[in-house]
């Protein structure tokens, strides 16, 4: 069993509608989490990371963390067509070898 | 913005063959990273280095090793290549601790 588990598997939402993403550790030593987006056919590239209980928004995007249950999720606003992607959780332990545990993620599909 | 290659970026293999898979990066980071990605499964990761001349084992490793002859570059090799190693594989570098990684585009392998 994957110790990142993320869900839902796959995501519909209307162009200019909300997407929210959630993913959970089941490793209590994880620290640090980060959100991955890939494209089709494309790598990943990082998207936002946070480690701190709480909120962070970099534009349309806002991740919440509890680290108590080791939650974190993503929520997308006002969705674009060019948001549909492959969204990858990951978590870290912080340790100087850098080891992220990736979840299986989640697919969004925006619709105009 | 960190540089990540990958070669070759497409391969067909046969069974038993020996494949090499290589990465390269122009970012002096210390810490370099060998991941396969497959539906369902998200990233997982193969093995890891620290620094050159290092290779350590990660989640996946049986069936592949790794050498690291330099900061540069570091190498993924199938020694017996089999069918069920038929994926995308991705290399990625960071600095360490909770820095990001940077990922290479990726080397679609089939193994027949």
């Amino acid at each position: 069993q994957q110790k990142v588990q993320q869900s839902p598997e796959s995501l519909i939402v209307p162009e200019g509608g909300m997407a929210s993403l959630n993913c959970t550790s089941s490793d209590r030593n994880v620290d640090y989490f980060w959100w991955y987006r890939q494209h089709s056919g494309k790598s990943p590239k990082m998207l936002m990371s946070i480690f701190s209980n709480g909120e962070k928004e970099e534009g349309r995007f806002t991740v919440h963390l509890n680290k108590a249950s080791l939650h974190t999720s993503l929520h997308i606003r006002d969705s674009q067509p060019s948001d549909s992607a492959l969204y990858l959780c990951a978590a870290s332990r912080g340790s100087a070898l850098g080891r992220l545990h990736f979840g299986a993620g989640t697919q969004l599909i925006v619709i105009p | 913005e960190a540089a990540v290659t990958q070669s070759p970026r497409n391969k067909v293999a046969v069974t038993g063959g020996k494949v090499t898979l290589s990465c390269n990066q122009t970012n002096n980071h210390n810490n370099m990273y060998w991941y396969r990605q497959d539906t369902g499964h998200g990233l997982r990761l193969i093995h890891y280095s620290y620094g050159a001349g290092s290779t350590e084992k990660g989640d996946i490793p049986d069936g592949y090793k790794a050498s690291r002859p330099s900061q540069e570059n570091f190498s993924l090799i199938l020694e017996l290549a089999t069918p069920s190693q038929t994926s995308v594989y991705f290399c990625a570098s960071g600095g360490g601790g909770n820095a990001e990684q940077f990922f290479g585009p990726g080397t679609r392998l089939t193994v027949l």
